[in-house]
């Protein structure tokens, strides 16, 4: 079974749209959750840790939910430049874990 | 801060060649991973580290080795290159959370 699943889309939004991506996880020892921003061709780049009760940042919103064991992202007023693929982690204290990304393409 | 540093960006190899791959990290990051992410697949662990002098294989160790000889630097050896290991092979480190990438490096084995 894998550590993390993660639906790889891919999501087609318009411009201004509000789009949200879930990541459900089966490590219940998992300690720390983050979301990743993958641009073609690029490295994977932190977006934004998730502790505990979530995080905000701007039109970026990232909510932890340990009953059900998933976590979420969700971007706010799509921009073309959001267009990319999000990869969520997982963090056992000494070993990461990825999902296998959702690709985003924010359409004009 | 450089960041995390990979050398090269590409290569190309025979089967049965060897190489290092190189990588650096100037963030003091006790952490170190190596990753290969072949195409529409997500993040395979190779090896890792906790810190200098410490290996452990992840997920796919087989046909790779490492080493940790200072904090600064996490080198990842083929031995004998195979097809199977066409891929592109990241880098990273960390200090307590999240991690930090390298720019990739691009093998193909043919």
């Amino acid at each position: 079974r894998k550590e993390v699943e993660q639906d790889p889309g891919p999501f087609n939004v318009p411009e201004g749209a509000t789009v949200a991506f879930n990541c459900t996880y089966s490590n219940s020892a998992s300690q720390s959750f983050f979301w990743y921003r993958q641009d073609c061709r690029k490295e994977p780049k932190l977006l934004m840790s998730v502790y505990s009760s979530g995080n905000e940042d701007g039109r970026f919103t990232a909510q932890l939910n340990r009953a059900s064991q998933y976590i979420s992202l969700l971007i706010r007023d799509s921009k073309l430049s959001d267009s990319a693929t999000y990869l969520c982690g997982g963090d056992t204290g000494n070993q990461f874990y990825f999902g296998t990304g959702t690709s985003l393409t924010v359409i004009p | 801060n450089a960041g995390v540093t990979q050398t090269p960006k590409f290569r190309i190899l025979k089967i049965g060649q060897s190489m290092t791959l190189q990588c650096a990290q100037d963030m003091n990051h006790n952490y170190m991973y190596w990753y290969r992410q072949d195409p529409g697949m997500g993040l395979k662990l190779i090896y890792y580290s906790v810190g200098a002098g410490i290996t452990d294989k992840g997920e796919v160790p087989n046909g790779y080795n490492v080493s940790r000889s200072t904090t600064e630097d996490f080198p990842l050896r083929l031995e004998l290159a195979a097809p199977s290991q066409t891929s592109v092979y990241f880098c990273a480190s960390s200090l307590d959370s999240g991690e930090f990438f390298g720019p990739g490096t691009r093998l193909t084995v043919l």
